[in-house]
């Protein structure tokens, strides 16, 4: 099992570039999520999906689109990237809601020049 | 509104215990998480504790929840260099929505 993974580990980008992030999870779980972590700050969640087909809006949804086209996969894209979008973004994977235990990829480091 | 709040730095020597605090604002959080992060890494769910318990152990962890103050707390029984990494407090009302402090760094001293 490798649980979950994301690609790329890092990226450099320049203003109004665009990009996707991709997560991937083997776990069979319906629930995924997208969370951005910024130096001094909690978690935010971006956006989530609750299964296959399906994505919802999180706490900081601007500037970023999602796709939940198959059950394993959960896409993050950056239409044109900005500066205020450099962070460190996490997805996260859980079996059925937030309450269960989620499981997070290693992270993926994007600055945004 | 809905915050966490958690120290964000604190050093023990190893061998020692180590507490890590947190305070929430949201009265009807129904649970209650401590996260780590090691460098490099995701977070990894460590404990967490259900709104109507006061206190949970597990091993080397102990978890106490004092309702009325909303004050979380971590100890960490022995401490060892391992255990060096970012801890994560967190809240959930319910919904989607977590709510995670900024983290604590904690430092183990050899």
């Amino acid at each position: 099992n490798a649980g979950v993974t994301q690609t790329p580990k890092f990226r450099v980008l320049k203003t109004g570039q665009s990009m996707t992030l991709l997560c991937a999870q083997d776990m069979n779980h319906e629930y995924m999520y997208w969370y951005r972590q910024d130096p001094g700050m909690g978690l935010r969640l971006i956006h989530y999906s609750v299964g296959e087909g399906t994505t919802a809006k999180g706490e900081v949804p601007d500037g970023y689109n999602v796709s939940r086209l198959k059950k394993q996969n959960f896409l993050l894209g950056l239409e044109s990237a900005a500066p205020s979008q450099t962070s460190v973004y996490f997805c996260a994977s859980s079996y059925r809601g937030v309450r269960e235990t989620q499981y997070f990829g290693p992270g993926t480091r994007l600055l945004v020049l | 509104g809905e915050d966490v709040e958690q120290s964000l730095f604190l050093s023990v020597r190893e061998g020692d215990s180590s507490v890590i605090n947190c305070t929430y604002t949201d009265s009807s959080s129904t649970y209650l998480y401590w996260y780590k992060q090691e460098p490099g890494a995701g977070l990894q769910l460590l404990t967490y504790i259900f709104s109507n318990m006061d206190m949970k152990q597990d091993q080397r962890l102990t978890v106490l929840l004092n309702k009325k103050d909303k004050h979380l707390s971590l100890r960490i029984a022995d401490t060892q260099t391992g255990d060096s990494a970012i801890y994560f407090c967190a809240e959930n009302t319910g919904g989607f929505k977590t709510i995670f402090g900024a983290g604590t760094r904690l430092f183990v001293k050899a």
